[in-house]
């Protein structure tokens, strides 16, 4: 398994700010992944954080909103960008070695916009 | 329809009850995910399992391909088993890796 691990764990922000969130593994692994999860909601996936290039986008987030780095296989970081209310969330990264295999999720990181 | 969906939705139980959480999918699958959710956010993943029976400790995990049904079993309850339990499974056909999740359950163990 993989241990993961995230900062800030949480954080309240004002509004038009940004804040960025890191995601670090105790192992080198191929994939890692952003997601939100909006209050009493499932999580939904950001995007895939790839490791020299850009990341791959869901429908519905934009780079300019959600920029990720991936400088190496064992972190990333996710900001968002002008923060409005509506991005109050709990924001979890997760790892995984292979396309469709078993995922290992961070801690989150609770962020609260006013 | 959903793809996939959870019973029950909320649990309440008795410390040392033997609980039992479904889940149904609609879909052909090669593995579901089984996660615990505590009331922080934090995810762990608990099982990965694409046919048969898992089991951790006091977590009991099994699935029926066939069927499209799996459970999560936890035996001798404890409160701090009070948590979200979520399956998952990969999905979509050119992206493997995005998990759809369940819906949930929410469940609450009393001392």
């Amino acid at each position: 398994s993989a241990v993961i691990s995230q900062k800030p764990s949480r954080d309240i922000c004002q509004r038009g700010t940004s804040l960025t969130i890191q995601c670090q593994v105790d192992s080198q692994v191929t994939m890692m992944f952003w997601y939100r999860q909006q209050p009493g909601q499932s999580l939904t996936l950001i995007a895939t954080a790839n490791q020299g290039s850009e990341a791959t986008y869901e429908s519905g987030f934009v780079i300019d909103k959600f920029p990720i780095s991936r400088p190496n296989l064992t972190f990333s970081t996710l900001t968002v960008s002008n923060m409005s209310p509506e991005d109050s969330s709990i924001y979890l990264c997760s790892a995984s070695w292979l396309a469709g295999n078993e995922q290992f999720f961070g801690p989150g990181t609770r962020l609260t916009v006013l | 329809k959903n793809e996939v969906e959870q019973s029950p939705q909320n649990l309440t139980a008795q410390e040392g009850e033997f609980i039992t959480i479904n889940c149904s999918y609609s879909v052909g699958i090669s593995a579901l995910h089984w996660l615990q959710q505590h009331p922080g956010g934090g995810i762990v993943s608990l099982f990965m399992l694409s046919s048969g029976k898992k089991k951790h400790g006091r977590l009991i995990a099994t699935i029926n391909i066939q069927e499209k049904h799996s459970s999560l079993h936890i035996t001798a309850s404890h409160p701090r088993d009070s948590a979200v339990y979520i399956c998952a499974f990969p999905g979509g056909m050119d992206s493997n890796y995005q998990l759809i999740w369940g819906a949930g359950t929410k469940l609450i163990i009393k001392p």
